[in-house]
């Protein structure tokens, strides 16, 4: 079977950095990507590794483990908006298919 | 259109009609999804489009689920003889060929009174 870790919750202050852990088991590993989900909407695609290493993006960075079975999103300069779910989703190769875990929630104090 | 659109964005029925659910996904994208996601949940797949077939469909959680494409494009997730457990946010992806992300609706909020 697939399964996904994430933690459920987590709070941090505008301005700082906060990292926000995956871990994952599954077979056929082809991708694990990052989504942003704000309260009542559609999740937006934040940030994909395929290969190991930092992926970064602006103020978002995405790391990947594939011998670990880990991934990881980093948040810097956090703002209010930043406040949101925050889900990791694998992609295995059976059939593209995706596993999401069931989000991180963050929450951003001023 | 710009986006996934999905419809209706709400949906109210009686325990044990049957609903159908409707995706149009971006234009020219030939994968598309469909998945469940329950209140402060992450989210369940169901099924997976390629094209008009679906390739995988053991993500749907009963028989009373099914699902079809057409001309590659609208797809319908159609729940019969509802339950108050179906009651979920009903979120419909489409992705390009070869393609790294997921473009997801706006989602049918559907409640099984």
């Amino acid at each position: 079977g697939q399964n996904i870790d994430q933690p459920t919750e987590m709070t941090a202050t505008e301005g700082a950095i906060v990292q926000i852990n995956c871990t994952y088991q599954t077979s056929g590993f082809n991708g694990l990507f990052w989504y942003q989900q704000h309260a009542g909407e559609a999740p937006t695609f934040l940030s994909y590794n395929v290969l190991d290493g930092l992926e970064e993006k602006g103020r978002f960075s995405s790391f990947l483990s594939r011998s670990k079975g880990y991934s990881y999103l980093l948040l810097k300069e956090l703002q209010m908006k930043d406040s949101a779910s925050y889900l990791c989703a694998v992609r295995v190769y059976n059939f593209n298919k995706f596993y999401f875990g069931s989000g991180t929630k963050l929450n951003v104090k001023p | 259109g710009a986006g996934v659109s999905q419809s209706p964005s709400n949906k109210v029925t009686e325990k044990g009609k049957d609903v159908e659910l409707r995706c149009d996904p971006i234009s020219g994208h030939t994968a598309l999804y469909w998945y469940r996601q329950s209140l402060g949940q992450g989210l369940e797949f169901l099924i997976y489009f390629q094209g008009n077939s679906a390739p995988d469909k053991s993500g749907l959680p009963s028989d009373r689920f099914s699902a079809e494409r057409t001309g590659g494009s609208v797809s319908t997730l159609t729940i019969q003889r509802t339950q108050q457990e179906d009651s979920a946010v009903y979120l419909c992806a489409s992705s390009p060929a070869g393609g790294e992300t997921q473009y997801f609706g706006p989602g049918t909020r559907l409640l099984v009174l």
